[in-house]
């Protein structure tokens, strides 16, 4: 059974940093392009960033570039998400994800002073 | 950026109907299209992915339809589980954009 488990999230100030991880099972982690995509209050979904199977290359929507940054660790079967310069509109549910198929529970992210 | 249009964006229904929800993408996008069902305070599920393939466990009332710029999700015969959000994703290019999503109502 896939299974995708986020943790990490939490309360942090405007300016702010805070690591995500996401810990996969059930499927071979090493094959696969994960994505980071987020949700905020209310709102629909937000394509954050991916990374190829190596993390060889990456992605970012222009909304999280120079901010953020995706990793993983395919003997861990770890997904990473690095942020930095946190802002209040970042505040959201992140969701790990794998290829067009499977989501995580996601974490909340709470950007505020 | 591809950008891609739902309609509507919400509507109401009855228990038994059969529902449409369109997704138009600004660009064409082959048959690279995701569908997802939220229902609140749950991580999306996937429904659909190329545009017409069922993921392995979704009920066979939920269709797929289209290519290029449109496409489709069809629920035929409504259930009381299916009152949620749908949204579409593009996967052609990145970033893989969302469709605004489709709130779906009991009626």
């Amino acid at each position: 059974e896939v299974q995708l488990v986020e943790s990490g999230g939490g309360l942090v100030q405007p300016g702010g940093s805070l690591r995500l991880s996401c810990s996969a099972s059930g499927f071979t982690f090493s094959t696969y392009t994960m994505h980071w995509v987020r949700q905020a209050p209310g709102k629909g979904l937000e394509y954050v960033s991916a990374i190829s199977t190596n993390g060889g290359s990456t992605y970012y929507a222009d909304s999280v570039k120079g901010r953020f940054t995706i990793s993983r660790d395919n003997s861990k079967n770890t997904l990473y998400l690095q942020m930095s310069s946190l802002r209040t509109e970042d505040t959201a549910v992140y969701y790990c994800v794998k290829e067009v198929d499977y989501w995580g529970q996601g974490t909340l992210v709470t950007v505020s002073s | 950026d591809i950008q891609m249009t739902q309609s509507p964006s919400s509507l109401s229904a009855s228990v038994g109907d059969r529902v449409t929800i369109t997704c138009r993408a600004s660009q064409g996008i082959s048959s690279w299209l995701a569908w997802y069902q939220q229902k609140p305070e749950k991580a999306p599920k996937s429904l659909i992915y190329a545009a017409s393939s069922l993921q392995a466990g979704v009920p066979s009332r939920f269709s797929g339809s289209g290519s290029g710029t449109d496409f489709t999700l069809t629920i035929t015969s409504l259930q009381p589980e299916d009152f949620a959000t749908y949204y579409c994703q593009q996967y052609n290019s990145y970033p893989l954009t969302f469709g605004g999503g489709t709130k779906v109502e009991i009626k």
